[in-house]
């Protein structure tokens, strides 16, 4: 099955700083890469996704990046703000309709 | 506000009782899912309905009995449960193609 590893576990910028989370996966059939982002108490929320037709997605100051040869994607936050302060979570399945295997997450603080 | 709501949003239970997680949507979505997230670990599926049916269940103890009675509702019924059970349970429901809406989960911790 589908094996998805995230680094790091915590990180800890300044504000105004960029933040780069870093997931690989195993199963080079997955094709969808969605990103939650967790605030404390409560569920994981859907922030961007992206599909492997695409190398680059982006959204404000959020952007995923995904090399399907090397099988990793990331996410990256420019001008992080202290409410960006959350855990975020990678996935990756083989099409949206199929069950999601989660990375273990990364807390990430904006320190003001 | 997700759209999808868990009861109770924190529950206390010693091994020997018998209690149940409630979870409701009313986004029109026909799948519906139980995960455990445990501390730094990865989100785990327990259960998939689709349609009310049980579609998944990814080797859960029997400890924990899932239930649907229709596409709004799901029940997640808990007895003799063990200590290491204590995590956060959340919900979610997707319609076709589309991705997970998440619920804000229910803290359990087991004494």
């Amino acid at each position: 099955g589908e094996n998805v590893e995230q680094h790091p576990s915590t990180l800890s910028v300044q504000e105004g700083d960029s933040a780069v989370i870093k997931c690989t996966y195993s199963d080079s059939a997955s094709n969808y890469f969605p990103w939650y982002k967790q605030e404390l108490g409560k569920g994981p929320q859907l922030i961007i996704d992206i599909r492997s037709n695409v190398g680059e997605k982006k959204d404000q100051r959020i952007a995923v990046t995904l090399n399907k040869t090397a099988k990793h994607f990331s996410l990256h936050i420019t001008e992080t703000q202290p409410e960006d302060s959350a855990v975020y979570f990678c996935a990756a399945s083989r099409d949206s309709a199929r069950q999601l295997t989660f990375g273990s997450g990364t807390q990430l603080t904006v320190l003001p | 506000e997700t759209g999808v709501t868990q009861t109770p949003r924190h529950l206390v239970m010693g091994m020997t009782n018998k209690k149940s997680l409630k979870c409701e949507q009313h986004l029109g979505h026909n799948a519906m899912y139980w995960y455990k997230q445990s501390a730094k670990k990865p989100l785990e599926l327990m259960f998939v309905y689709n349609f009310k049916e049980q579609t998944e269940n990814n080797s859960v103890p029997s400890r924990f009995s899932p239930e649907c009675p229709n596409s709004s509702h799901l029940f997640l019924h808990l007895h003799t449960l063990q200590p290491e059970d204590s995590a956060l349970y959340l919900c979610a429901s997707k319609p076709p193609g589309s991705p997970l809406h998440f619920g804000n989960g229910t803290r359990l911790t087991v004494t």
